[in-house]
Formats: structure tokens, C-alpha cells, sequence
């Protein structure tokens, strides 16, 4: 597609259930991000990819949290035993090579209830 | 280490009146500056980018920012703003190929 899409755009889940957010970026954009924005927050970064690089996890919160990208396209962002100091916005943007700024998709809005 | 702080949360104002969100940054070394827009329920959308070259960047909608090294800033500006410019403003700042760091963001509220 022309833009990032990102699936559910929206999910409540139950505390203590695992759900998987997923991101599909734009077709030849080497570099993929997760951030997360909560409420009145700014964003706050959870993960980066960069081709066939490993990926920086440094922003991930806890060990519940992780992602995979799968043959350096569509990535997952899988949340473990969720709480409810996790709902978020969860977005994901990807960028090329050439370009230093970012294409966001529109998020996964995260409630846990 | 490289921060952003935007100065105001929220910055109301009337149609066609100019306004001025403020951005600043600390970096130790040459950085590319961003600013975004989020309108509600939406992901963020690229206005302007400094990466080299003149100081003063002009972006889409209007809009435009000039980034001042001596005072570390990169203030977003338009002359007369419209209803449809209401929205959340993000500042970024990136050192090389370090990760962006985002503010918290500026809400403009433009009011008829």
C-alpha cells in the first residue's frame, strides 16, 4: 500500500490477556518503529528495526514486551500479560534510507480493561 | 544525549491570527529536526524537516520553522492560521543515525 497500516485500530482485551499489534510498512523502507503515546504524554520509543540488523530494544518497558519483523516487512508487537498501565496508542512509522523523516500509520488505540 | 522540550502544552488562538510553537533541543553534536502533526484519531504526519542547508525550512499547509543553533531552537511558525490547523504539534530531534526523540507535544487550538 502507499502508506503504513496498522491492525486492529483499535483493541480492548481483558488484564492478563496477550495481544499482538501488528504494523505493515511501506514496501521498500529498510528502518521500522514502534513508539507508544499515552495520554497527554509524548512519544515514547519502544523498539527500532533496521534491515537485517538486530534491533534495539531498548526502549521496551518490561519483558512483556516484544516484536518481531518478519523478512524485513510486516513487524508484530506482542504485549504479554497485559495491564492496564498499558493502554496506549501503540503507532508504528518506517522510513527509507534516503529519508530522515518518518511515515506514521494511523495506531493501534490499546485499552485494558 | 538528546532531549526536546516544547514549551507550551497548549497554545489557543483565533483564525487567521500568526502563531509561534516553541521547540528546543539539546544535543551534543549536529542534529536533523522534525516537526509533526497529529490530527485526532490519526497517526503523525511529517510538516517540515531540517537537515542541513538553510536555516529556514518551510513545510507543508503553510507552515514554516527556522532553526537557530546558538539558541538551540527550531520554533514552528505560520502567519494566519486556520480552523483545520487545529491539532497536536510534535517536535523531534535526531543525532545522526541515533533513534528521534519526540516532545510531549503543543496543542493548537484555533478558535473561530
Amino acid at each position: 500500500g502507499a502508506g503504513v497500516s496498522q491492525s486492529p485500530s483499535n483493541k480492548v482485551t481483558e488484564k492478563g490477556k496477550d495481544v499482538e499489534l501488528r504494523c505493515d510498512p511501506i514496501s521498500g523502507h529498510t528502518a521500522l518503529y514502534w513508539y507508544r503515546q499515552s495520554l497527554g504524554q509524548g512519544l515514547e520509543f519502544l523498539i527500532y528495526f533496521q534491515g537485517n540488523s538486530a534491533p534495539d530494544k531498548s526502549g521496551l518497558p518490561s519483558d512483556r514486551f516484544s516484536a518481531e519483523r518478519t523478512g524485513g516487512s510486516v513487524s508484530t508487537l506482542t504485549i504479554q500479560r497485559t495491564q492496564q498501565e498499558d493502554s496506549a496508542v501503540y503507532l508504528c512509522a518506517s522510513s527509507s534510507d534516503l529519508d530522515y523523516g518518518y511515515t506514521f500509520g494511523s495506531g493501534t488505540r490499546l485499552t485494558v480493561v | 544525549a538528546q532531549s526536546v522540550t516544547q514549551l507550551d502544552s497548549q497554545v489557543p488562538v483565533f483564525e487567521e491570527a500568526p502563531v509561534e510553537l516553541r521547540c528546543n533541543y539539546s544535543s551534543s553534536v549536529s542534529v536533523y529536526l522534525f516537526w509533526y502533526v497529529q490530527y485526532p484519531n490519526q497517526g503523525l504526519q511529517l510538516l517540515l524537516k531540517y537537515l542541513s542547508g538553510s536555516t529556514l525550512v518551510k513545510g507543508i499547509n503553510g507552515f514554516e520553522a527556522e532553526f537557530n543553533k546558538s539558541q538551540t531552537s527550531f520554533h514552528l511558525r505560520k502567519p494566519s492560521v486556520h480552523i483545520s490547523d487545529t491539532a497536536e504539534y510534535f517536535c523531534a530531534v535526531r543525532q545522526g543515525s541515533y533513534i528521534p526523540t519526540f516532545g510531549r507535544g503543543t496543542s493548537l487550538i484555533v478558535h473561530p
